[in-house]
C-alpha cells in the first residue's frame, strides 16, 4: 500500500493560466474524490469518480474546472483561466466503495498559488 | 442540510495529559458515519477513527477514542497521553450512508491542537 500520491506538491502560476494536477489513488480503491481546502477551513467536496465514471460534481466546480479518470486509475484535475480565488490546497482521496464505514485516504495535496 | 460544527478554533494541552476535541453534527439521515482526521502542517489528512451511527459502543483506536452521544448529536475525540507529535489540525467529518448518496465527506472547520512540553 503506497498510499494516495499527488503531484505536484506546489504550483505557482499567473492568473489566467491553465493548471493540471494529478492524483494516483491506492490501487485497489474504486472511488476517487477531489476536495478543495482554503485557509482556515475544512476540505470541501468538488467531485468524485467511481472507476472511470464521474458521478457527481459540486456546484463549487465551475465550468473552468474539469476532472478525468481514464481507465479508472489515476485522475487529473484541470483548472482553466485561473483566478485569484482558485488559490487553495487541492486534496485527492480514495476509498474502496462508498459505504459510510469506509474511510477515505488522502494524499498530501497540491497547493496552488495564483499570482 | 448536513453540517459539522467544531466550536474550538484552538486548544492547548500539556504533554502526557488527555484532551477532548468537540464535534457536533446535524443530519436527518438515520444512517451515517463519523470520522476524525489529523492534518499536520505538511498538509496530509490522516484518518484516525470511525464511528457508525448504529454502533453500540464508542470507537477506540490506540490513544484515540470517540465519545459518541447520538441523542445529543455529538462525536467528541479524546486523545489520551498527549504527545508533541499530536500538535496538528483535527477535523471531524460526516459521511452519509443513504441510497443514492455519493459518499463524500462533510468537514467541520477544524480545531488546532498544540501540545506543550
Amino acid at each position: 500500500d503506497t498510499g494516495v500520491s499527488q503531484n505536484p506538491r506546489h504550483k505557482i502560476t499567473k492568473r489566467g493560466q491553465n493548471v493540471t494536477f494529478r492524483c494516483d489513488p491506492i490501487s485497489e480503491h474504486n472511488r476517487l474524490y477531489w476536495y478543495r481546502q482554503t485557509l482556515g477551513q475544512g476540505p470541501e467536496f468538488l467531485t468524485y469518480f467511481q472507476n472511470e465514471a464521474q458521478l457527481e460534481k459540486s456546484r463549487l466546480l465551475s465550468d473552468r474546472f474539469s476532472a478525468e479518470r481514464p481507465k479508472g486509475s489515476f485522475s487529473t484535475l484541470e483548472i482553466q483561466r485561473t483566478e485569484q480565488g482558485d488559490s487553495a490546497m487541492y486534496l485527492c482521496a480514495s476509498s474502496f466503495g462508498g459505504a459510510s464505514n469506509q474511510p477515505q485516504h488522502f494524499g498530501d495535496g497540491t497547493r496552488l498559488s495564483i499570482l | 442540510a448536513q453540517k459539522i460544527t467544531q466550536t474550538q478554533p484552538g486548544m492547548f494541552v500539556q504533554e502526557k495529559e488527555a484532551v477532548t476535541l468537540d464535534c457536533t453534527y446535524d443530519t436527518s439521515d438515520p444512517s451515517y458515519g463519523l470520522f476524525w482526521y489529523k492534518q499536520p502542517s505538511s498538509g496530509e489528512m490522516i484518518f484516525l477513527i470511525y464511528q457508525g451511527s448504529y454502533d453500540q459502543q464508542n470507537a477506540t483506536e490506540g490513544r484515540y477514542s470517540l465519545n459518541f452521544q447520538k441523542a445529543r448529536k455529538s462525536a467528541n475525540l479524546v486523545i489520551s497521553a498527549s504527545q508533541l507529535g499530536d500538535s496538528a489540525m483535527y477535523f471531524c467529518a460526516m459521511r452519509r450512508n443513504h441510497r443514492g448518496s455519493q459518499g463524500n465527506l462533510i468537514f467541520g472547520k477544524g480545531t488546532k491542537l498544540s501540545v506543550k512540553p
